[in-house]
């Protein structure tokens, strides 16, 4: 089965750059999505087909995506942006959907 | 405004069943795919279950295929999803979510915690 992994967390001044990644077996071919969940809540879309916004999400999440590794990119990252952050693709080959492992993002 | 929200959690013993619901307003639910998506304590989402928006096809998790049956009811707006043989690792928040497009996940309730225990 398909398996995404990410690193367990990453931490980030306030008005800095976080950067998440998804490694997974030539992810550059897959539509990734990423969601943020804050503690006690449920997840929300930030990112869907590698790079684009839902409405409503700031444009300081960005995301990329080539060969092994996808990137979620939050620049002047605030305080509110501190919550768990999961990737996910579609695996075709078994019609089903993967979750990354999820990434904790903290604010110092 | 698209809402979606899961009832019929609780705690249940090894081995019996219990059915969750999701009944969804704010869009036309017969348009769309609908997922359940799980998270157990402190750990991670846990993908589980998508059916078509007719119902035609569904799809499982393997490590609930063959105990959970996922189905709606399109006159109702709503989803279920009918979990047998329950397990202790089925322990979790069961999230209902809709599929968007591109098997995106764009909209979530706010989930129902299912205990699993003797």
């Amino acid at each position: 089965s398909y398996v995404l992994t990410q690193p367990p967390s990453v931490s980030v001044a306030p008005g800095q750059t976080a950067r998440v990644t998804c490694g997974g077996n030539n992810i550059g071919s897959k539509s990734v999505h990423w969601y943020q969940q804050r503690p006690g809540q449920a997840p929300v879309l930030v990112v869907y087909d590698d790079s684009d916004r839902p409405s409503g999400i700031p444009e300081r999440f960005s995301g990329s995506n080539s060969g092994n590794t996808a990137t979620l990119t939050i620049s002047r990252v605030e305080a509110g942006d501190e919550a768990d952050y999961y990737c996910q693709v579609w695996d075709s080959s078994s019609d089903h959907y993967v979750f990354g492992t999820g990434t904790k993002v903290t604010v110092l | 405004q698209v809402q979606v929200v899961e009832s019929g959690g609780g705690v249940v013993q090894p081995g019996r069943s219990l059915r969750l619901s999701c009944a969804a307003s704010g869009f036309t639910f017969g348009n769309y795919a609908m997922h359940w998506v799980r998270q157990a304590p402190g750990k991670g989402l846990e993908w589980v279950a998508v059916i078509s928006y007719d119902g035609s096809n569904k799809f499982y998790g393997d490590s609930v295929k063959g105990r959970f049956t996922i189905s709606r009811d399109n006159s109702k707006n709503t989803l279920y999803v009918q979990m047998n043989s329950l397990r202790v690792e089925d322990t979790a928040v069961y999230y209902c979510a809709r599929d968007w497009s591109d098997h995106v996940l764009d909209y979530w309730g706010q989930g129902t915690l299912v205990t699993v225990s003797s």
